[in-house]
């Protein structure tokens, strides 16, 4: 089965850069995604990486090793608003590959 | 467009009631999820459906039913709630992922808040 790994609360200071890692398992992987969610709110998707390497999107990043298994969502300028949870979901060959398997989320606390 | 709509958004059920979690999407999606997500959790995938016709189970589909009549909707069924079944519902819908190869995007509903007692 799938599985995922991510640290479950990181904390940052307000305009700095912060890293949320993601570890997963799986049987024929198609893609890593990263998903916001703020308290009380829907999650919204943030990136996808298919292949290897980076893909940027105004101030957040994520990377993808595929060979490692491992991925990373990167937060630059770091703003009180980015404070949310945010989630890894992997899609791989389960299922047919019609449906993400989540992580359980890092909480990201930014501070002044 | 209204995106993914969900009703209602707060629901109080006694142990061993019933009800439908009602939910639509009007950007002609095929792909339609239901998630539970309890408190600081990730989301577990309880039923998805392919296209209208289709369903299949998730991670965590006892307790529950769905069906799919329609490309729009996608309503969940509780029967004989169980204290377990307190949770936040999320609904999702997305474009095939072969349709869509450079991006993932599934695109949720602002959830219903359930509690029973």
């Amino acid at each position: 089965g799938q599985s995922l790994e991510q640290p479950s609360e990181v904390t940052a200071v307000e305009g700095a850069i912060v890293q949320i890692n993601c570890t997963y398992q799986t049987s024929g992987f198609y893609g890593l995604s990263w998903y916001q969610q703020h308290d009380g709110g829907a999650p919204t998707f943030l990136s996808y990486n298919a292949l290897d390497g980076l893909e940027e999107t105004g101030r957040f990043s994520s990377f993808l090793s595929r060979s490692d298994s491992y991925g990373y969502l990167l937060l630059q300028e770091l703003q009180m608003k980015d404070s949310a949870s945010y989630f890894c979901a992997v899609r791989d060959r389960a299922g047919g590959g019609n449906k993400l398997t989540f992580g359980t989320g890092t909480q990201l606390k930014v501070e002044l | 467009n209204a995106g993914v709509t969900q009703t209602p958004k707060f629901r109080i059920l006694k142990i061993g009631q019933s009800m439908t979690l009602q939910c639509t999407q009007d950007m002609n999606h095929n792909y339609m999820y239901w998630y539970r997500q309890d408190p600081g959790m990730g989301l577990k995938l309880i039923y998805y459906s392919v296209g209208a016709g289709i369903t299949d189970k998730g991670e965590v589909p006892n307790g529950y039913n769905v069906s799919r009549s329609t490309t729009e909707d996608f309503p969940l069924r509780l029967e004989l709630a169980a204290p377990s079944q307190t949770s936040v519902y999320f609904c999702a819908s997305s474009f095939p992922p072969w349709v869509a190869t450079s991006t993932d995007t599934q695109y949720f509903g602002p959830g219903t808040r359930l509690t029973v007692l």
